[in-house]
């Protein structure tokens, strides 16, 4: 099982607040992602980390930022939250592996639900 | 467009029979190819990785075959239990860059039942 740790588990909150999903990981990771999903659809990658006071947009457009202060560390933020923020939110952390590949490690989600 | 296609999209066996997922792709240039697990409400976690030069790997009751020249790629699970009940997720990574990007079938949810 990997040390990637998401909070809250579950969030429902209503409409123009503003939400900060936690990540953190105790691998020592580099590369650090936030990725989006709906029931049933495939995993949409929303921000990514090289290291520290690194940050990237993904794929996918999101109105979410995040930081990397420290290693084990990448919170994502939502100023005004709306209900087309609905969704599960992935944290995941990477390690190369051989040389070659990225092993990628998932966190447990956040399910948000904005009323 | 770099896309990876999983069939069939739901399935339903019987508790000890076996199955077998599908995953075609079209990313390029290739790197490799793995197989998540997803539990509901949880996160992927990994069954296999392989790479271009491995045609097949195995994790207990999960043995992964991989065809670089067609580009497809099946799970096969042995003696279903009602634990196997989940999304299996086909992920494939390009070469592309330094970051291994990754891109994801929708996934086939696999119902067990006893």
């Amino acid at each position: 099982e990997a040390d990637i740790y998401q909070t809250p588990r579950y969030l429902v909150i209503g409409t123009g607040k503003k939400i900060t999903l936690e990540c953190s990981q105790t691998m020592g990771h580099d590369k650090m992602y936030w990725y989006q999903q709906d029931p049933g659809m495939e995993l949409h990658l929303i921000h990514y980390s090289y290291g520290v006071n690194s940050t990237e947009k993904g794929d996918l457009s999101s109105e979410s930022t995040v930081s990397r202060i420290r290693t084990e560390h990448f919170p994502l933020t939502l100023e005004s939250a709306r209900p087309s923020h609905t969704s599960q939110y992935l944290c995941a952390s990477s390690v190369l592996r051989g040389g070659r590949s990225y092993e990628q490690y998932f966190g447990p989600g956040t399910r948000l639900t904005v009323t | 467009k770099n896309q990876v296609e999983q069939s069939p999209q739901s399935l339903i066996i019987l508790e000890g029979k076996n199955c077998t997922l599908q995953c075609n792709y079209t990313v390029s240039p290739f790197s490799n190819l793995r197989w998540y697990k997803q539990d509901t409400g949880r996160g992927p976690v990994s069954l296999t990785i392989m790479t271009f030069s491995e045609n097949t790997k195995s994790n207990g009751r999960y043995t992964a075959t991989l065809d670089a020249d067609t580009k497809q790629s099946s799970l096969h699970i042995t003696a279903s239990q009602l634990s196997d009940s989940a999304s299996y997720i086909c992920v494939v990574s390009d070469r592309g860059s330094t970051l291994g990007r990754l891109y994801f079938g929708r996934g086939t949810q696999l119902t067990v039942w006893p």
